[in-house]
């Protein structure tokens, strides 16, 4: 069975400040990993996703996810967080030899950047 | 493009009423799902479709049905609404090729008094 952890429900963090977003994931076999944010009233948007090769995965808005095969893991990053970044983010993972219905998504980590 | 829109944006039910809610969209992706969000669960996939005329279930499917006649629509549709069914409902599509990321429509905000 595949399952995705987000551990923070919260993240606060201030602006200019680098900002990280955890996720850990369980999956048979290797994984394909995609992070998304979603906005006040809208649907999610899809940011990165990780299907092989480096391991530091470069996405929309200055974010970028690093792939940590030994720790499960799939952090989403920013070096200078932006108010405009307070969002709530989903990671998600799915098996690489799954079909792409079967993408489990987190349950969330609500990202709060003040001034 | 539009991408992948939703009708209606809300809706009230009372408990027992019966609804449709309409996805569509204009990327001629093959695949489509219905999601389901609930504060502190992420998304759940209520059903799903990997092309016109076909559906599956997803993790949630009960009292929900689907219909796909088109490849550009995917339908999710309440027969008898019960207050559990209170959600925000996403559509979403996706090529279904090797880790296609989806695109998600706006959500339906949908309450069953």
């Amino acid at each position: 069975a595949q399952s995705v952890a987000q551990p923070e429900d919260q993240v606060n963090v201030a602006e200019g400040n680098p900002l990280t977003v955890k996720c850990t994931y369980s999956v048979s076999g290797n994984p394909y990993l995609f992070w998304y944010v979603q906005y006040p009233n809208r649907g999610l948007q899809f940011l990165l996703k990780y299907i092989t090769g480096d391991n530091l995965v470069k996405g929309s808005y200055g974010f970028e996810a690093e792939f940590n095969k030994s720790q499960t893991s799939f952090h989403l990053k920013k070096p200078s967080a932006l108010v405009s970044d307070s969002a709530l983010y989903f990671c998600a993972v799915r098996a690489s030899y799954s079909s792409a219905s079967k993408i489990i998504f987190g349950s969330g980590t609500r990202l709060s950047i003040r001034p | 493009n539009a991408g992948v829109t939703q009708t209606p944006k809300f809706r009230v039910l009372k408990t027992g009423q019966s609804m449709t809610l309409l996805c569509a969209q204009d990327m001629n992706h093959e695949y489509m799902y219905w999601y389901r969000q609930d504060p502190g669960m992420g998304l759940r996939l209520i059903h799903y479709s990997v092309g016109e005329g076909t559906t599956a279930k997803g993790e949630v499917p009960d009292g929900y049905n689907v219909s796909r006649l088109k490849k550009q629509n995917f339908l999710l549709g309440l027969e008898s609404a019960a207050p559990s069914q209170t959600s925000v409902y996403f559509c979403a599509s996706s090529t279904g090729l090797e880790a296609s990321e989806q695109f998600f429509g706006p959500g339906t905000r949908l309450t069953v008094l």
